[in-house]
């Protein structure tokens, strides 16, 4: 079946212009998570949802960034007035159920904020 | 809070070398522990994951065992192929998240020549 696909692949922003990053998790998991990977790093977690419901945002690093699954499918993570230090992959995955359960990666979004 | 470390890269070896990537673990409780794999071009995936101490994650010729003594889950290979080139990054899924949220190392790049 079809995997964890995301939504563009990559974006190019001016700094200051606001951006929305989709997610499309594997149909039917409840959980979906946001990273974010900067150059070189490992995925550093932003933020979790289990159905519509956001359960944990404590890694978004401001109050610019903000993320959103209305339906309890899709998700948006949107960024207000992009800084350079914002340029990054950003990667969504989805697991079935919340806990101990294998996370699906998307193929990721990369940032690059001019 | 959690954290994981793993050792360096760039790790170059020859084709049929033994392959170890140390990592080390700081957490809260006893995590789950993980390791993801991301070869060129291509989205995160799980190599292997172990729930408990001792416990043998296994998959695709590599190995990693869960040392709660020594905190670490270092991953292993008896024999490389120049396929296994990639960035293996560890991980771990913590009691304080639910065992949901990944946090993840730096990431390792393993280089295979024939």
């Amino acid at each position: 079946g079809a995997g964890v696909s995301q939504s563009p692949r990559y974006k190019v922003a001016k700094r200051g212009q606001d951006v929305a990053l989709r997610c499309d998790p594997i149909s039917g998991h409840v959980s979906l998570f946001w990273y974010q990977q900067a150059l070189g790093q490992g995925p550093e977690f932003l933020t979790y949802f289990q159905n519509e419901a956001q359960l944990d945002k404590s890694g978004l690093p401001s109050d610019r960034f903000f993320a959103e699954r209305p339906e309890g499918s899709v998700s948006t993570l949107k960024i207000q007035r992009t800084q350079q230090e914002d340029s990054a992959v950003y990667l969504c995955a989805s697991s079935l159920t919340p806990s101990f359960e294998t996370q699906y990666f998307g193929p990721g979004t990369r940032l690059l904020v001019l | 809070g959690n954290s994981v470390t793993q050792m360096e890269g760039p790790v170059t070896l020859s084709e049929e070398a033994f392959l170890t990537i140390n990592c080390t673990y700081t957490a809260t409780g006893y995590p789950s522990l993980f390791w993801y794999v991301q070869y060129p071009g291509e989205g995160l995936q799980l190599l292997l994951k172990a729930t408990k101490a001792d416990d043998k994650g296994s998959n695709k010729g590599f190995e990693a065992t869960y040392r709660k003594e020594t905190t670490s889950f270092h991953l292993e290979k008896g024999s490389v192929q120049v396929s296994d080139s990639a960035v293996y990054f560890c991980a771990l899924a913590g009691p304080n998240s639910g065992y949901s949220t990944l946090t993840f190392g730096k990431g390792t790049m393993l280089l295979v020549s024939p």
